[in-house]
């Protein structure tokens, strides 16, 4: 069964700190991929990376970052966090075909305040 | 860019009742995932559909994928208090995208 890891499962942090979300699959999936959920919202993605060192851009990638140097790992970076981005992050991996479903982490919610 | 509704937003049903959600997109898609939230819980893939007009069964859910591949739903009959989460629709758009343009979802709540 896939497992997909998200480091840490609640998060506080304050205004300006630089964040690390840290994401780990154990299938060798090829797709990683990083979401936000917000009430109403549903889930938006942020980047998602296809290989090692490869990142796109989601649909709203302002204020964050990514960095995948290892496949199993695809990290999340707020280089500066601010209060609009307190919210629900979810990870996901897949195969890297187009039919392949996403499976995802059990989420960090990470409040900035 | 591609944008998916889904409607509606909430639904609240009765033990026993269907309940049905809709998800339509502004362009054609390649195939349509349907996931399932639970209450706390993380989005947990339950079907794909590629094929225009496909239509899938599991257990008392059905799902459609529309002629034109521009619309889906997911229909349960008989709800259970099971059923309860947030149901959301995702489309892929063109082969070789690997981007899912997820829906906002509807929250079933069933009373027993």
């Amino acid at each position: 069964d896939v497992k997909v890891t998200q480091s840490s499962r609640y998060l506080v942090k304050r205004t300006g700190e630089k964040v690390f979300l840290e994401c780990v699959q154990d299938m060798d999936h090829e797709n990683m991929f990083w979401y936000r959920q917000d009430p109403g919202l549903g889930l938006r993605l942020i980047y998602f990376s296809y290989d090692v060192k490869m990142k796109e851009k989601g649909d709203i990638p302002e204020g964050y970052s990514v960095s995948r140097e290892k496949k199993e790992r695809f990290s999340l970076i707020l280089e500066s966090a601010s209060t609009n981005q307190t919210s629900m992050y979810l990870c996901a991996s897949s195969l890297g075909v187009e039919v392949s479903p996403l499976h995802f982490g059990n989420g960090t919610r990470l409040t900035v305040t | 860019g591609q944008q998916v509704m889904q409607i509606p937003q909430y639904q609240h049903v009765q033990e026993g009742e269907d309940f049905t959600t809709y998800c339509n997109s502004s362009t054609t898609l390649s195939n349509i995932q349907w996931y399932k939230q639970r209450p706390g819980g993380h989005p947990v893939f339950l079907i794909q559909l590629v094929k225009s007009g496909e239509v899938k069964k599991q257990k008392r859910l059905t799902f459609q994928f529309g002629e034109a591949k521009k619309n889906s739903s997911l229909h349960i009959t008989a709800t259970q208090t099971t059923d309860v989460g947030t149901y959301f629709c995702a489309g892929r758009t063109g082969a070789g995208s690997y981007q899912l343009t997820f829906g906002k979802g509807t929250k079933l709540s069933v009373i027993p």
